[in-house]
């Protein structure tokens, strides 16, 4: 069965540094979100994207959060300069129909 | 804004019993429902949905979830707990094919006892 797999599954940096997160959605999904949990909290959705543009984003995503869809197949999220409460797990999901299917996440530390 | 409440934070069962996490929402329209489950170090997994149609829908692994308008409820219900049911739950709700992002609720974390 087709899934979202995410890499790194760990990823340690320390406050300042850039990130990037990567993910490959499900082939022919043609939506991609990425959401965030901080540890004890709710899943919250940072952003949307579509069509090579962004569709829609939450107030967590400021400018120093980015997406991109730099091939066929990948989809990341940078963060450009990390804050200690950037510390979450982050997941991202892909759509087709009304389903979202989501990828094992991938834990960010920030020290 | 759609928000969704899971009242309980924590619940215990033991295997072989019946379960019911709660579920409620807050949305102007009819609303998209989702129930995911996540198991420790594992991403979320799609339980059942509901779009429209008939109010009692089944899912995976034995789970099945009733829609109440009246009640602004999706209560999510097993029968017959087994010990890898064990995980989180989550309730979500989206406002349709614009945008379709999720709100969560806060999640229920379900302990089975042996």
């Amino acid at each position: 069965e087709p899934e979202v797999t995410q890499t790194p599954s760990h990823q340690v940096t320390q406050m300042g540094q850039e990130v990037i997160l990567r993910c490959v959605p499900i082939s022919n999904h043609l939506y991609f979100y990425w959401y965030r949990q901080i540890l004890g909290q709710k899943v919250e959705f940072l952003v949307s994207f579509y069509n090579n543009e962004i569709s829609e984003k939450s107030e967590i995503f400021d400018d120093q959060f980015s997406v991109e869809r730099p091939d066929g197949s990948n989809f990341t999220l940078k963060i450009r300069s990390t804050k200690l409460e950037d510390s979450a797990m982050y997941f991202c999901a892909s759509r087709t129909g009304y389903e979202q299917y989501f990828g094992p996440g991938t834990r960010l530390t920030v020290t | 804004a759609q928000s969704v409440t899971q009242p309980d934070i924590h619940i215990t069962v033991s295997e072989g019993a019946s379960l019911e996490l709660r579920c409620n929402y807050s949305y102007g329209a009819t609303p998209y429902l989702f129930w995911y489950v996540q198991s420790p170090g594992q991403g979320l997994q799609l339980l059942l949905k509901y779009f429209s149609g008939d109010t009692l829908v089944q899912g995976i692994k034995g789970f099945e979830a009733e829609f109440k308008r009246s009640q602004s409820s999706f209560n999510l219900r097993k029968p017959s707990v087994h010990w890898s049911d064990a995980a989180e739950y989550f309730c979500a709700v989206s406002k349709g094919a614009a945008g379709n992002k999720l709100t969560f609720g806060g999640g229920t974390r379900v302990l089975v006892k042996p």
